[in-house]
């Protein structure tokens, strides 16, 4: 399996322009999480899914944020509009429905808001 | 829920000194622990697990991790460090609260490796 797969690995985008970093799990995973880190924060969950459906959205900062898993190997994180304090490595992680397995990241996207 | 608390945001040790990096859990019920690794402008990748087997636990790069309950603890170690040790580490345990799956993970320890 080619592991968790993120898109794109970098953005820059204007100020109050629409966003929308891409995330495809690993095949049979269950459950879906979006995190943004920064050197502020640190590592904070935004959202996450099980069996494509949202569970917890508490993390998400404000409604310019938004998340969809329209399916089992699809998931997509939208900002609108950006604003630079958007700027931040945003990582997907994908993990299998039981609690003694680990969750595995992708690259990460590093989303840079000017 | 279930949390865990991570000691010191930064440490530094010398190469071939011993590393230890510290992380306490909450939980009511047994947790399930992880640690994990961050590289430089890579993702977080999992270094070892304890799932109530063993309570000594080893993983990748020499690390281990020891699950102590009557200290609530999960501290990571390894004996002596390498340059290419110098990363970012996680403690996580797995959230059972709302019936949900996620991971809940510590702010981080950098861990600096001088000469």
């Amino acid at each position: 399996d080619a592991g968790v797969i993120q898109s794109p690995r970098h953005e820059v985008t204007e100020m109050g322009q629409e966003v929308t970093l891409r995330c495809k799990p690993i095949s049979g995973h269950n459950s879906l999480f979006w995190y943004r880190q920064t050197m502020m924060r640190g590592l904070e969950l935004l959202i996450y899914f099980n069996n494509n459906v949202p569970i917890d959205d508490s993390g998400m900062p404000e409604d310019r944020f938004s998340a969809k898993m329209p399916n089992a190997s699809f998931s997509t994180l939208k900002i609108q509009p950006s604003e630079p304090r958007d700027s931040a490595v945003y990582f997907c992680a994908s993990r299998p429905g039981t609690q003694n397995t680990e969750a595995f990241f992708g690259q990460g996207t590093r989303l840079t808001v000017v | 829920a279930q949390s865990v608390t991570q000691l010191g945001s930064h440490v530094s040790v010398s190469e071939g000194a011993l590393v230890l990096l510290r992380c306490n859990y909450s939980s009511s019920v047994p947790p399930y622990l992880f640690w994990y690794v961050q590289y430089p402008n890579q993702g977080l990748q999992l270094l070892l697990k304890y799932t109530s087997a063993a309570t000594l636990v080893k993983g990748i790069n020499g690390f281990e991790a020891e699950f102590k309950k009557s200290e609530t603890s999960f501290h990571l170690t390894k004996p002596s460090a390498h340059m290419s040790d110098a990363a970012e580490y996680f403690c996580a345990v797995s959230d059972l609260g709302g019936g949900g799956n996620k991971l809940t993970f510590g702010t981080g320890t950098q861990l600096k490796v001088e000469l």
